[in-house]
C-alpha cells in the first residue's frame, strides 16, 4: 500500500520557467511533509517542509503548497535553473507517532534544459 | 557543524557474509532512522533509534539489526546477505522534538 505518491516519474523543464512537482498521499494520519532533492549515489537533501496547519511555506525559489481535502501537495521552483536538475522526493509523516519515520513517494525526476 | 557521515561508503560482500554499516549523526542530534534504498521499492524505512532505544521498526526480516551509542553513533547490521540486500543505505539524523532529517552519503552495498 503506497502511502504516499508522485504519479510523474519525470519533468523537464525550460531554464527560467516553472517547474511544478506533485505528490499525493493516502494516510490521513499525516500532517507534516518535505521535499528532498537527491543526486545519484548521494543521500537526500532536505529542501523545505510544511505542517499541516499551514497550506504554503516559501524559501527562496522553492515554495510548497498544501491542500489538505484533497490530500495533494505540490512543489512549486521559480526559476527553474540546470542545477536543479536531480529526483525529487516528497516524503511525509504522523508528528509524535511516526518516531523517526519518514513515508516517501518514488521520486520525480526533474531536467531543466539550458 | 559537520553533516551526517557514513562509513564505508562503498562496500562488496558475498551471500551468507553479514555487514556493519556505521552512521554519525550531527552533532547534538539523537535520532538516527536507517533506510534502504532500491530501484524497485524506492526508499524504505529500516528502523529509528533515540537515546539507544530503539523506537521504530519497519517491515524488514530479523537479519536486519541496529544499535545506538551513547554517542548517539549508529551501527546497522545485516546478517546472511542475500542478493536483493544490495542497495544504498542511508542514515539520517534529527534533533529532538522536530521532523526534519538530514541524510548522510550512503553506503552502497553490493552483494554477489
Amino acid at each position: 500500500d503506497q502511502q504516499v505518491k508522485q504519479n510523474s516519474p519525470s519533468l523537464s523543464v525550460q531554464e527560467g520557467r516553472i517547474s511544478i512537482l506533485n505528490c499525493d498521499y493516502t494516510n490521513s494520519m499525516f500532517d507534516y511533509f518535505l521535499w528532498y532533492k537527491k543526486y545519484p549515489a548521494e543521500g537526500p537533501t532536505f529542501l523545505i517542509s510544511i505542517s499541516s496547519i499551514k497550506d504554503k511555506n516559501e524559501d527562496g525559489r522553492f515554495t510548497v503548497f498544501l491542500n489538505k481535502s484533497a490530500k495533494h501537495l505540490s512543489l512549486h521552483i521559480v526559476p527553474s535553473q540546470p542545477g536543479d536538475s536531480a529526483v525529487y522526493f516528497c516524503a511525509a509523516t504522523a508528528t509524535g507517532t511516526s518516531y523517526g519515520k519518514l513515508t516517501f513517494g518514488q521520486g520525480t525526476i526533474l531536467t531543466v534544459h539550458p | 557543524k559537520a553533516g551526517v557521515t557514513q562509513t564505508p561508503r562503498y562496500l562488496i560482500k558475498t551471500r551468507g557474509q553479514q555487514v556493519t554499516l556505521s552512521c554519525s549523526p550531527i552533532s547534538g542530534h539523537r535520532s538516527v532512522s536507517w533506510y534502504q534504498q532500491t530501484p524497485g521499492q524506492g526508499l524504505q524505512f529500516l528502523f529509528e533509534y533515540f537515546s539507544e532505544t530503539q523506537r521504530n521498526k519497519g517491515n524488514f526480516p530479523g537479519r536486519f539489526s541496529g544499535r545506538q551509542f551513547s554517542n548517539s553513533r549508529s551501527e546497522m547490521n545485516v546478517s546472511t546477505l542475500e542478493l536483493g540486500d544490495s542497495a544504498l543505505y542511508l542514515c539520517a539524523s534529527s534533533s529532538q522534538g522536530t521532523e526534519t532529517q538530514y541524510f548522510g552519503p550512503g553506503t552502497r552495498l553490493l552483494v554477489l
